[in-house]
């Protein structure tokens, strides 16, 4: 398998634009979750989806931020519009229904300008 | 909420001495408690876990700890080598539909040699 796999590895936008971020997780996986990375404020959980479905978007920061799961393979994280505040590793992991481990993708390092 | 707090946030050490990182979580629901490993520009990959009916685990030169009564879990490194310089994050998790984890700040480890 190859693990979780995210795009793009980096994005460099200017403020105000939409950014989409991309996650397929491991197959046979039914949790995906997605964490922002700051210096700051550590490894933050912004939404997890359980078969397809949003489960706790409580860390999601605001109405900007937005996530989607339409299939078991494939989820995405929009930022519309985009500010510098959000300049962060967006990291995308998956797990098993039967086994709590996470396996992280590569993380998207975002840049806002 | 859910809240994991973590210490130190920077620990250096001599190669060969040992470390310690501490962790307490505040859901008395959470019954899984991993610690992941993260190395500079890499993924957070799971280096030991423990559950909550076992007061303590070991895997070579790494050992976890947890008092439930107090909320409390640690992660102790013997034997230290220049290595295992990486930033360290504890975590807590529950079944809620799915596993949510919840990661403390993480702390910076520094093996000089």
């Amino acid at each position: 398998d190859a693990g979780v796999i995210q795009s793009p590895r980096h994005e460099v936008t200017e403020m105000g634009q939409e950014v989409t971020l991309r996650c397929k997780p491991i197959s046979g996986h039914n949790s995906l979750f997605w964490y922002r990375q700051t210096m700051m404020r550590g490894l933050e959980l912004l939404i997890y989806f359980n078969n397809n479905v949003p489960i706790d978007d409580s860390g999601m920061p605001e109405d900007r931020f937005s996530a989607k799961m339409p299939n078991a393979s494939f989820s995405t994280l929009k930022i519309q519009p985009s500010e510098p505040r959000d300049s962060a590793v967006y990291f995308c992991a998956s797990s098993s229904e039967y086994n709590e481990k996470l396996f992280f993708g590569s993380g998207t390092q975002l840049s806002v300008l | 909420g859910e809240n994991v707090e973590q210490h130190p946030s920077t620990l250096s050490v001599q190669e060969g001495d040992s470390a310690v990182i501490k962790c307490t979580y505040s859901d008395s629901a959470s019954n899984y408690f991993p610690w992941y490993k993260q190395e500079l520009g890499k993924r957070p990959q799971l280096i030991i876990d423990i559950r909550s009916n076992v007061g303590e685990k070991k895997d070579q030169r790494i050992a976890v700890t947890l008092n439930k009564t107090a909320k409390h879990f640690s992660l102790h490194i013997t034997e230290t080598q220049p290595e295992d310089s990486a930033v360290y994050f504890c975590a807590a998790s529950r079944y809620t539909g799915g596993f949510k984890t919840i990661f403390g700040a993480g702390t910076r480890l520094f093996v000089k040699a």
